[in-house]
């Protein structure tokens, strides 16, 4: 069946660490990986997309690879902040289709 | 900035009831989609549309339909509301062409049916 993980159990971190959350995909060949943050009783906000060719992105202190070996994206947030605290949601995109498949989320708390 | 407004955050309707959710966006895009997400189970699409009068079905349009009559307003439509659509609904648009991938959200309408 298809699938896409992410930890379901919160991600607790110290504030100037980095922030490593996973998803991980079985059956599915997306052409692109999303991310997007969603703050409690708000609609998902883009971050960033990876295409398929492409093993790292970033943009400021956010680092996202993608690997389609091992089905996997890891998202990382470098010199974490406490405003960083939301639930971090990845979305693929399968080729030639406007539809996004989400993943359930992972909450991060960065603590102070 | 692109802005998607929806048309209530909180609503509670009785079982049976016809229940309309409206979705405005005012970035002229062309597609926009429904979802509702659940916890433990993440969003899940329940239609979109990617021009005036035309839609498409999601995963789950069960017990849904949709109306877009013009560009940049969409409603989701629950023809007689159950209690498993208690859910947050979550309207998006995006363009089409490059930037298509990329969705714009709104802040959502939890929805109790009691």
């Amino acid at each position: 069946s298809q699938k896409i993980e992410q930890n379901s159990e919160a991600l607790n971190i110290q504030e100037g660490k980095t922030a490593t959350l996973t998803c991980n995909y079985t059956n599915y060949s997306p052409a692109y990986l999303q991310w997007y943050r969603q703050d409690p009783g708000r609609g998902p906000v883009f971050l960033l997309l990876i295409r398929e060719n492409e093993k790292e992105k970033r943009k400021e202190r956010l680092k996202v690879t993608f690997d389609t070996t091992l089905k996997q994206s890891l998202f990382h947030i470098t010199a974490s902040q406490p405003a960083d605290s939301a639930t971090y949601l990845c979305a693929l995109v399968m080729d030639s289709s406007y539809k996004l498949i989400f993943g359930s989320g992972t909450r991060l708390l960065v603590r102070p | 900035d692109v802005k998607v407004t929806q048309s209530s955050r909180y609503l509670v309707k009785r079982t049976g009831e016809k229940v309309f959710l409206e979705c405005v966006q005012d970035m002229d895009h062309e597609n926009m989609f429904w979802y509702r997400q659940d916890p433990g189970l993440g969003l899940r699409l329940i239609y979109f549309s990617y021009d005036v009068k035309m839609k498409e079905k999601g995963d789950i349009p069960e017990g849904y339909s949709v109306s877009r009559e013009k560009k940049e307003r969409f409603s989701l439509i629950l023809e007689s509301a159950s209690t498993n659509q208690t859910s947050m609904y979550l309207c998006a648009s995006s363009f089409t062409g490059g930037k298509r991938y990329e969705q714009y959200f709104g802040p959502g309408t939890r929805l109790t049916v009691t």
